[in-house]
């Protein structure tokens, strides 16, 4: 079974600042993904990925497949970034649908 | 606006009732899951549907009852919960091809008094 362990727990920042999110694992993967889950509950897919680096407007993901590691920074963070952000890898199940396992999440704060 | 849909989106219920979580996606996924996240932790998997056929049943009580009665629904039929099934309940979809995103939506808040 894999095991996913992200860091820092919980991160507090000032606005403007960059901000960087580690998530380590433990067994190959076909796929890890970055999750946000905003305080209503709701969780957003952010990236999936697989090899490299991907960039969406203010985030960037990178992992590194050999290393087992995988990170999330966030450029000029603003406080509407704060939000749960949750590192999940992906496994092959049965009936070829895809499980995630998930870390136990980074809660960030980013204050005005 | 998340494109699947869960209701409701809060429900209180006692022990000896029965009621349903519904989840509808129009994304024509043919994978859909049902998560329980309970406060502070990650979600954790309860059923996986493939082309509307249960594929995992992660030892999930039998007071919980999924059904998939077409590629577009998901429900979660609930009977006799206890106070500690008081959770988050996410849906999910996705493509069943490989390393494909999970779309969620934005659960249901469900209290058993």
């Amino acid at each position: 079974k894999n095991e996913v362990e992200q860091s820092p727990q919980n991160l507090t920042a000032q606005e403007g600042e960059f901000i960087t999110i580690n998530c380590s694992y433990s067994v190959g993967i076909s796929a890890l993904h970055w999750l946000q889950q905003h305080p209503g509950g709701g969780i957003v897919s952010l990236f999936m990925l697989s090899s490299g680096k991907k960039k969406h407007g203010r985030l960037i993901a990178t992992i590194n497949i050999q290393e087992k590691h995988s990170s999330l920074h966030i450029t000029a963070s603003h406080p509407r970034d704060s939000a749960v952000y949750i590192c999940a890898v992906s496994c092959i199940s049965s009936g070829s649908a895809r499980q995630l396992t998930f870390g136990s999440g980074t809660q960030l704060t980013v204050l005005p | 606006d998340t494109e699947v849909t869960q209701t409701p989106k809060h429900l209180v219920m006692g022990m000896t009732n029965k009621k349903s979580l519904k989840c509808e996606q129009h994304m024509g996924h043919r994978a859909m899951y049902w998560y329980k996240q309970k406060a502070k932790k990650p979600p954790e998997l309860m059923f996986v549907y493939s082309y509307e056929k249960l594929s995992i049943n992660e030892s999930v009580p039998s007071r919980f009852s999924p059904e998939c009665p077409n590629s577009s629904l998901l429900n979660l039929h609930l009977h006799a919960l206890q106070p500690e099934d008081s959770a988050l309940y996410l849906c999910a979809s996705s493509q069943v091809v490989v390393n494909q995103p999970q779309h969620f939506g934005d659960g249901t808040r469900l209290s058993i008094l």
